[in-house]
């Protein structure tokens, strides 16, 4: 079966670095998402690996190591909108159905 | 991306009623559109798949003949709630896949369902 863990809560201060992390068990891999879902909101998407590395968007970074069946998420210049859930994800079968981890809530103190 | 719409965005009704949520993807041709269902704090569990002129493809445990799901243009994916309790109250989530933008798929804004 598929399952991706990641921490439930993380908190950091405004101004500063986060690191998400997400750790996968899955049978076949296509590349790991992220995904950020305010309180009331539908997720949104931020970014997809499917080969090892880093992948810089903006404020957001992702990286994947498939050896280590591991990625995370990296959001730098933290503000307080960036307080939200954050999810890894990963596609499970052809017709892309996607598997999301538990979510790591993303608390940002001034 | 995509765009994709919800209505209603939210809906109170009684015990033992039925309720139709309607997914709306506004500038893509879905073949494929996905339905989850998150209760507060935790994660998305994926509800089913919608194929466009098919059956939906449920996953294990979710009843087929309590959550009806209907496909019938490109652009518009139905979840309907039959007999709805208590317990089915949730925020109900579509998607679209494109597979062209790798394996992303981009969400509606949600309906949140009350039941009494």
């Amino acid at each position: 079966g598929q399952s991706l863990e990641q921490p439930s809560e993380v908190t950091a201060v405004e101004g500063a670095i986060v690191q998400i992390n997400c750790t996968y068990q899955t049978s076949g891999f296509y590349g790991l998402s992220w995904y950020q879902q305010h309180d009331g909101g539908a997720p949104t998407f931020l970014s997809y690996n499917a080969l090892d590395g880093l992948e810089e968007t903006g404020r957001f970074s992702s990286f994947l190591s498939r050896s280590d069946s591991y990625g995370y998420l990296l959001l730098q210049e933290l503000q307080m909108k960036d307080s939200a859930s954050y999810f890894c994800a990963v596609p499970y079968s052809s017709a892309s159905k996607i598997i999301f981890g538990s979510g790591t809530r993303l608390s940002i103190r001034p | 991306g995509a765009v994709v719409s919800q209505h209603p965005s939210r809906v109170i009704c009684k015990s033992g009623t039925s309720v139709k949520i309607e997914c709306r993807s506004l500038d893509f041709q879905a073949t494929t559109m996905f339905w989850y269902r998150q209760f507060p704090k935790k994660s998305l569990m994926l509800m089913a798949t919608s194929n466009e002129g098919s059956k939906a493809t449920y996953e294990q445990g979710v009843e087929k003949d309590k959550f009806l799901i209907n496909h019938a243009s490109l652009t518009l994916s139905t979840l309907t709630v039959t007999s709805a309790h208590p317990e089915d109250s949730s925020f109900y989530i579509c998607s679209v896949a494109r597979t062209d933008l790798g394996e992303t798929q981009y969400f509606g804004p949600g309906t949140r369902l009350l039941v009494l």
